[in-house]
C-alpha cells in the first residue's frame, strides 16, 4: 500500500480564495482524521470520520471549514474563504479499529497570503 | 494541565549518547503512540504500545499503565535521530491527544 496520500503537498493562495485539500486513506482503514499543525498550537484534531460518517467535528475552527468523505477511499477538507491565520500544515491520517494502527499522510503546507 | 505531558521539551546531546524522552498522561487510554517528525517533514509512527516494551533497532519504548507513563529511549544516538518526537494517546483507533513534542538535536 502507498500509505495515506495527500494532495497538494504545498498550496499558496490569496486571502478570500477557496482551498481544497485531499486525502486518500489506506485501504481497509475505517477511521480518517484531519489534523492541523501550527507552531503555536502544535497538532490539533479538526474532524474525524468512522466508516465515512463524521463522528467529531468539534475541532473545526468555524463555518469556513468543511470536510466530506463521500466514500471509503477519499476525503476533502475545504476552507472557504481562506484567511492568513489558516496557514498551517494539514495532516490526514487513517487508522484501523482492528489493530489501532495509525498512519499519517505527508501533509499539505498551506500558506494564505 | 495538558492531558499529555512530555519532558524534556528540548534535548541536545552528543553523538553516541543514550537518550530518554518521557511522557505522562492523565486520561484512560487503550494505546500510546510515539511519533517522529523531521524538520519540514511528515509524521512517522515509531511505536504503538498498550503494555510492556517494544524495540526497533536502536529505539526502545516502554509503558507503565498503572503509572500512566511511557519512555522512549534511543541507544547510540546519531545526528540523523535529530527530530521532534511526539507522544500521543488514544482510545482504540479513535482520535489522538498529543503531547507538545520533544525537540532532539544530536551533535556529531
Amino acid at each position: 500500500d502507498a500509505g495515506v496520500i495527500q494532495s497538494p503537498r504545498h498550496e499558496v493562495t490569496e486571502m478570500g480564495q477557496e482551498v481544497t485539500l485531499r486525502c486518500k486513506p489506506i485501504s481497509g482503514h475505517d477511521y480518517l482524521f484531519w489534523y492541523r499543525q501550527t507552531m503555536m498550537r502544535g497538532l490539533e484534531l479538526l474532524i474525524y470520520f468512522n466508516n465515512n460518517v463524521p463522528i467529531d467535528d468539534s475541532g473545526m475552527p468555524e463555518d469556513r471549514f468543511s470536510a466530506k468523505m463521500p466514500n471509503a477511499s477519499f476525503s476533502t477538507l475545504k476552507i472557504q474563504p481562506s484567511e492568513p491565520r489558516d496557514s498551517a500544515v494539514y495532516f490526514c491520517a487513517s487508522s484501523f479499529s482492528g489493530d489501532y494502527g495509525y498512519t499519517f499522510g505527508s501533509g499539505t503546507r498551506l500558506t494564505v497570503v | 494541565k495538558n492531558e499529555v505531558e512530555q519532558s524534556p521539551q528540548n534535548l541536545t546531546a552528543q553523538e553516541g549518547e543514550f537518550i530518554t524522552i518521557n511522557c505522562s498522561y492523565s486520561v484512560g487510554i487503550s494505546a500510546l503512540h510515539w511519533l517522529q517528525q523531521h524538520p519540514g517533514g511528515g509524521i512517522v509512527s515509531l511505536f504503538m504500545l498498550s503494555s510492556g516494551k517494544k524495540k526497533h533497532g536502536r529505539l526502545i519504548a516502554t509503558i507503565n499503565i498503572q503509572e500512566k507513563h511511557s519512555s522512549l529511549h534511543i541507544t547510540a544516538s546519531h545526528p540523523r535521530d535529530s527530530a521532534v518526537y511526539i507522544c500521543a494517546v488514544g482510545q482504540g483507533a479513535q482520535k489522538l491527544v498529543f503531547g507538545q513534542g520533544t525537540r532532539l538535536t544530536i551533535n556529531p
